[in-house]
């Protein structure tokens, strides 16, 4: 089965600066890799995603990349503020038509200093 | 989207009990997922629930420990039964998005926080 692994497990930075969590999955089926933002006592909510056919993509402060041939994909966020501060989990998995049961990364705790 | 419901939002339990809970979602959907998140952990799933036929479980994860029921297209309900401390979790439930065109995207429940002592 598809094995994620997230680095880094905590991240702090101070208000305005970028911020990068970098994910590596096992199965080269994969081909839908979603990112959700947990604020505590939260549910998770999806805050961006990628499929395979494309390398980048951007919605205002956040992008994600992907990297086929290195399996892994990565979340940029940038120009940081407090509101960002919670727990970030990536994921990977087959999006064939039917369901799609992702494998979660273990979380990044981002926080962000004001 | 999809709006889930889920309750009791957080119970404490004694060890040795069970205890059940509910989720409902304000549309139809063919899969329903159950998650475990155990404090400072990633998601796990237990198992996905589908109507009209028997729960599909995950490595690790038995029926006798979870029983679920999924009577119709919009609730199902997980149970942890016999409980232990190590039982002491967040169970979420998930459901797919249910766009014409599914996306993949996974919306969650508000969780159920049980503490076991």
């Amino acid at each position: 089965g598809e094995n994620v692994e997230q680095h880094p497990s905590t991240l702090s930075v101070q208000e305005g600066d970028s911020a990068v969590i970098k994910c590596t999955y096992s199965d080269s089926a994969s081909n839908y890799f979603p990112w959700y933002k947990q604020e505590l006592g939260k549910r998770p909510q999806l805050i961006i995603d990628i499929r395979s056919n494309v390398g980048e993509k951007k919605d205002q402060r956040i992008a994600v990349t992907l990297n086929k041939t290195a399996k892994h994909f990565s979340l940029h966020i940038t120009e940081t503020q407090p509101e960002d501060s919670a727990v970030y989990f990536c994921a990977a998995g087959l999006s064939s038509g039917g369901s799609y049961i992702p494998t979660f990364g273990r979380g990044t705790s981002l926080i962000v200093h004001p | 989207s999809a709006v889930i419901s889920q309750k009791p939002s957080r119970d404490i339990c004694q060890r040795g009990t069970s205890l059940t809970i509910q989720c409902q979602v304000d549309s139809q959907v063919t899969m329903m997922f159950w998650y475990r998140q155990q404090p400072g952990q990633s998601l796990t799933l237990i198992a996905t629930a589908n109507q009209g036929s028997e729960a599909t479980y995950e490595s690790g994860f038995v029926i006798d420990k979870f029983p679920i029921s999924r009577p119709n297209l919009t609730f199902s309900t997980l149970t942890v039964s016999n409980m232990s401390p190590e039982d002491s979790s967040i169970y979420l439930c998930s459901v797919e998005g249910v766009a014409e065109t599914n996306t993949g995207e996974l919306f969650f429940g508000e969780g159920s926080r049980l503490t076991v002592l």
